[in-house]
């Protein structure tokens, strides 16, 4: 069974630009939630969607934001980049039902210049 | 606000030790309490969790943690350290309401001489 991917593996965008990041849970999986991972501030939850409704949402600006699609694969959009959005952006999933273990995936690496 | 406590940030154990990780937290109700490890360049793995019932709970590779309510804590242990267990470890607690909203601690930096 393949497990969680994330594309791309690497990213280097310049403050001002948007940025897009895929994640495909694992077949089955119905929820699928983000987090934002640096040395200063640690892991940080973003968001959860299952069923392609958000279900929980972190304390983050709105310039985050998120989508599932019908086949649970997910996406993040950061739009207007700041040098602070520099972080590993780490996605994991889940059957759904809720605090139930987590399937990580490799994560994003997203450089901002 | 639910929040978790790691208070040591890095930790060196000899191979063939026993090793203890401490975490505490802070939660209104019965916790969801998780441990996750993270390997270099790599996601985090699950090692255990809980929730109810037995306050001493095994996990995968030789790892069990000991839910004590009165401290507030779900220290992490094992009892003898292989070189391959060098990695980040992570405590979270979970939401009452449901989903996934993990709340993680800043985590301890596991240090494994050979």
């Amino acid at each position: 069974k393949a497990g969680v991917t994330q594309t791309p593996r690497y990213l280097i965008k310049t403050r001002g630009q948007q940025v897009t990041l895929s994640c495909s849970p694992i077949s089955g999986h119905r929820s699928v939630s983000w987090y934002q991972q640096t040395p200063g501030q640690g892991l940080q939850f973003l968001f959860e969607y299952f069923s392609e409704t958000q279900r929980n949402k972190g304390n983050f600006p709105g310039r985050f934001s998120g989508r599932q699609f019908s086949n649970s694969r997910s996406e993040m959009n950061v739009s207007t980049l700041e040098l602070g959005d520099s972080a590993l952006y780490l996605c994991a999933s889940s059957g759904g039902t809720g605090n139930e273990k987590l399937f990580f995936g490799s994560g994003t690496q997203l450089s901002v210049l | 606000a639910q929040s978790v406590t790691q208070p040591d940030i890095h930790i060196t154990v000899s191979e063939g030790a026993s090793l203890e990780l401490r975490c505490n937290y802070s939660y209104g109700a019965t916790p969801y309490l998780f441990w996750y490890v993270q390997s270099p360049g790599q996601g985090l793995q699950l090692l255990l969790k809980y929730f109810s019932g037995d306050t001493l709970v095994q996990g995968i590779k030789g790892f069990e943690a000991e839910f004590k309510r009165s401290q507030s804590s779900f220290n992490l242990r094992k009892p003898s350290v292989h070189w391959s267990d060098a990695a980040e470890y992570f405590c979270a607690v979970g939401p009452t309401g449901g989903g996934n909203k993990l709340t993680f601690g800043t985590g301890t930096q596991l240090k494994v001489e050979l």
